[in-house]
């Protein structure tokens, strides 16, 4: 079983639609949790960390369900340029080692 | 500010030749880390240094690769021999504690 687990997508939504997407981790000592973002032929950026209580940064909501072990997303009113890859990242030891997930793919369409 | 840098940002060559991937973390970083992504298996974390020292290269796949970090401002990545498998995006990071990581462009690296 993969540490992070994403349903890989992808997701088409057209502009304006409410999308979520979830995320599973196996390491029940994991402490902290993040969304990433990629676009096309780039580098990974940080989108958001988690917190236990969930955080909104935004059109953006992050929740964390640790008895069950995962983290979601939601993307209110998506914009064309939401489209891109979200990885879920998890810690493991200590914030410095993060595991990925292998990401989920979103298309805004017009 | 300049990001982490990396060279080459593309690279092509032959199985069995040596190549070796470059990075420049972000001055004042004291964390490292090398990844690779490919499609099936996603960016998977090779190696992490901590002040120049390594501290964890479970992820590093096998002997044909070493990585070193002679000093704050420079580390490499290094495959010999290379093969067709290790074809991927290689990415560098960097961070100091507490903060989030941030990723170099990467290099593409295609071994045919």
């Amino acid at each position: 079983r993969k540490e992070v687990e994403q349903d890989p997508g992808p997701f088409n939504v057209p502009e304006g639609a409410t999308v979520a997407f979830n995320c599973t981790y196996s390491n029940s000592a994991s402490q902290s949790f993040f969304w990433y973002r990629q676009d096309c032929r780039k580098e990974p950026k940080l989108l958001m960390s988690v917190y236990s209580s969930g955080n909104e940064d935004g059109r953006f909501t992050a929740q964390l369900n640790r008895a069950s072990q995962y983290i979601s997303l939601l993307i209110r009113d998506s914009k064309l340029s939401d489209s891109a890859t979200y990885l879920c990242v998890v810690n493991v030891r200590g914030f410095q080692k993060l595991v990925f997930g292998t990401g989920t793919r979103l298309l805004v369409s017009p | 500010d300049a990001g982490v840098i990396q060279s080459p940002r593309h690279e092509v060559t032959e199985m069995g030749q040596e190549v070796t991937l470059r990075c420049k973390p972000i001055s004042g970083h004291d964390y490292l880390f090398w990844y690779r992504q490919t499609m099936m298996r996603g960016l998977e974390l090779l190696i992490y240094f901590n002040n120049n020292v390594p501290i964890d290269d479970s992820g590093m796949p096998e002997d044909r690769f070493s990585a070193k970090m002679p000093n704050a401002s420079f580390s490499t990545l290094k495959i010999q021999p290379s093969e067709p498998r290790d074809s991927a995006v290689y990415f560098c990071a960097s961070t100091l504690r507490g903060q989030p990581q941030h990723f170099g462009d990467g290099t593409r690296l295609s071994i045919l």
